[in-house]
Parts: C-alpha cells; sequence; structure tokens
C-alpha cells in the first residue's frame, strides 16, 4: 500500500449516528489535514496536524472530532451532524506543515447524512 | 482573508482545441501550485511556480506565474479527452499552520 489511504470511500448516515473516517498515509510526512469539498465551494481547510499534534483548527462545529494517534494515521469522528455537513473529505500529507510542500491527497470519502 | 478566484467555472471544448484557464487574486503569494482531480480521487499536484514571471511546461500543459505573484494561468495546447477533470490552483503566502489557499476549481471536460 502507497500514498494515501482513506475508509470508507462512501458513508451514508442519520443525523444521530456516531461514525469515523480513517486516513492513513505511507509516505513519512509529519504533517496531516483533513479538508471538506463541497459543490461550488473551495476546498475548506478542517484540521492540521504535524507530529501527532493539532497545530490549525479552522473553527469546525464541535460534531466533527479529529484524532491523530500517531504520524501515520489521522481520524474523524463525527456525531450528530447535519444534512449539510454531506460532502467529499478529503485527507492529506506533506512532509512540513506551514510550508508549500506537496500536498498528497486520499480519494476521499463521500459522506451523505441523511 | 486571501482568495483566489478561478475562470472560468466550467469549460467544455472539443478534442484538439486549446484552452486557458485563470486564477486570480488581490493577495500576494510567495509559490502556487496547480493540482488536477479526476472523478472519484483526490487532487494531484501538477506544478508549483515560485517566481514572478515563471513559465513551466509539462506535454501540453504550460503553467505562468503572473509578475506580481497575484495570479497564474494554465494553458493547454491541442486538448484531450484524458486531460478532463477539476482544475485547483493553491497558494502559499507564508506563515501559518495551514498553508495552501485552494480556489474553487475549473471543471474542464474535454469531448471527443
Amino acid at each position: 500500500e502507497t500514498g494515501v489511504t482513506q475508509t470508507p470511500r462512501h458513508l451514508v448516515m442519520g443525523m444521530t449516528n456516531k461514525k469515523s473516517l480513517k486516513c492513513e498515509q505511507h509516505l513519512g510526512h509529519n504533517a496531516m489535514y483533513w479538508y471538506k469539498q463541497s459543490a461550488k465551494k473551495p476546498l475548506e481547510l478542517m484540521f492540521v496536524y504535524s507530529l501527532e499534534e493539532r497545530v490549525e483548527n479552522n473553527s469546525v462545529p464541535s460534531r466533527f472530532s479529529p484524532e491523530c494517534p500517531n504520524s501515520s494515521h489521522l481520524f474523524l469522528h463525527l456525531h450528530t451532524l447535519q444534512p449539510e455537513d454531506s460532502a467529499l473529505y478529503l485527507c492529506a500529507s506533506s512532509q512540513n506543515s506551514g510550508s508549500p510542500d506537496e500536498q498528497f491527497f486520499g480519494p476521499g470519502t463521500r459522506l451523505t447524512v441523511l | 482573508t486571501q482568495l483566489l478566484e478561478q475562470s472560468p467555472q466550467f469549460l467544455s471544448i472539443q478534442e484538439g482545441e486549446n484552452l486557458t484557464v485563470y486564477c486570480n487574486s488581490s493577495s500576494v503569494f510567495s509559490s502556487l501550485q496547480w493540482y488536477r482531480q479526476e472523478p472519484g480521487e483526490g487532487p494531484v499536484l501538477l506544478v508549483t511556480v515560485v517566481t514572478g514571471g515563471e513559465v513551466k511546461k509539462l506535454k501540453r500543459l504550460t503553467f505562468q506565474f503572473g509578475d506580481a505573484r497575484k495570479d497564474s494561468s494554465l494553458h493547454i495546447t491541442a486538448a484531450q479527452p484524458g486531460d478532463t477533470g477539476l482544475y485547483l490552483c493553491a497558494g502559499y503566502s507564508g506563515g501559518g499552520a495551514d498553508g495552501l489557499t485552494f480556489g474553487k476549481g475549473t471543471h474542464l471536460i474535454i469531448q471527443p
């Protein structure tokens, strides 16, 4: 397995469910990111982790809870989501955060909240 | 807040035609990246431009960074169906942990 992987690829959940998205990078990078991609909007940065420590949280609602247990894994825990949270959630990694380093993206999880 | 405006938002052309897409901002960026995203996949980096006025070529793709480092363009010559995708520009202004500011992208369809 190489690059950045994400599971699941598709997820449908009700507003009262709790689910988690998983991201794994096999590139030896120090920084990992969660982005939200919605139609007609730019990629929205949600969270940044550098060496397993959260360094940026762009005012994301508390119903999204990230976890970075080590430099290779990143989770996004979801609970009591709203229909407007339906989007493609992309994970990315780069050598370092806060730099113009290339970001390597996973294929994303297509989330639908009913 | 720094914004990157991309135009056009959608473009559909015939195979073999040439096209240019634009990425504009009122802010100065120290570097700018172009990514292509295909359906069902994440964005993949095409190029990074760093110097004002810089031109980089990648086969049939030509990327230019504006002299003032506020804008960039991507020109595709003799477009092919494999060029179809969402083209995203992302600027880096320095400082802050997040690094990149992304535009909304240009959806490009090349019809055979």
